[in-house]
């Protein structure tokens, strides 16, 4: 089974306006970590956001805030007040286990997203 | 502050040439290093992973090898490259040792390998 599921392969936004990107995940595991990166087409990944599955609270980093719904298992992403330089694929990552040595990561299949002006 | 350089940009080698591409990071000690594989449109597949010199994990069984002769470089290499080796081939570094789960991982810029 998939561990991260990101069912939107491509999604349009206006300029301005909120847009929300899914991402589902699976784990037995009672400690993880989502994160969320942005690539632009130049290909650079880009850490945007960190949420933890004993965070108490949403994150939240500017115009980026993540909506966890944690017995839903989804980490999804907003984007407030979306600008032309958003557009790019967006990846969902979890990193399962506290004590994970290699801290490595599992990457859902990205979501392209577009700003229309 | 930490950057990491991955070299080339881009590359365009014929089947069955060797590989080797390099990435290195400044501004840390005893990072976790990363190598993974994008094909186009697609997501990251991790391919190798270290937590230090000499150490080297594999994800994939391919004609593709890693290595990590110093701490803060990281090396892929192939003996004779495939078709199917063409894709975005992206170094990535984390803090080693540091065992909680909120460290994200940082990328290099990727080197583009097309295979002709």
């Amino acid at each position: 089974a998939q561990k991260i599921t990101q069912t939107q392969p491509g999604m349009f936004v206006q300029e301005k306006e909120a847009v929300t990107l899914d991402c589902t995940y699976d784990t037995s595991d009672p400690s993880y970590g989502l994160f969320w990166y942005k690539q632009p087409s130049s290909g650079e990944m880009i850490f945007l956001i960190y949420q933890g599955s004993y965070d108490q609270q949403n994150a939240t980093e500017g115009r980026y805030s993540l909506n966890f719904q944690k017995a839903r298992k989804s980490a999804n992403l907003v984007i407030s007040a979306s600008q032309l330089g958003d557009s790019a694929m967006y990846f969902c990552a979890m990193r399962e286990g506290l004590w994970n040595a290699g801290n490595m990561l599992t990457f859902g299949g990205g979501t392209r997203l577009m700003v229309k002006p | 502050s930490q950057t990491i350089h991955q070299w080339p940009a881009t590359l365009v080698q014929p089947v069955g040439s060797p590989l080797s591409l390099e990435c290195t990071v400044e501004g840390t000690s005893n990072p976790n290093l990363y190598w993974y594989r994008q094909a186009a449109g697609r997501g990251l597949q991790l391919l190798f992973y270290s937590v230090g010199i000499g150490q080297i994990s594999s994800e994939v069984p391919q004609n593709l090898s890693a290595s990590r002769p110093q701490d803060r470089q990281f090396i892929l290499s192939s003996k004779k490259l495939l078709l199917s080796d063409s894709g975005f081939y992206l170094c990535a570094w984390s803090q080693g040792r540091d065992r909680s789960s909120n460290q994200p991982q940082h990328f290099g810029d990727g080197t583009r390998l097309s295979i002709l």
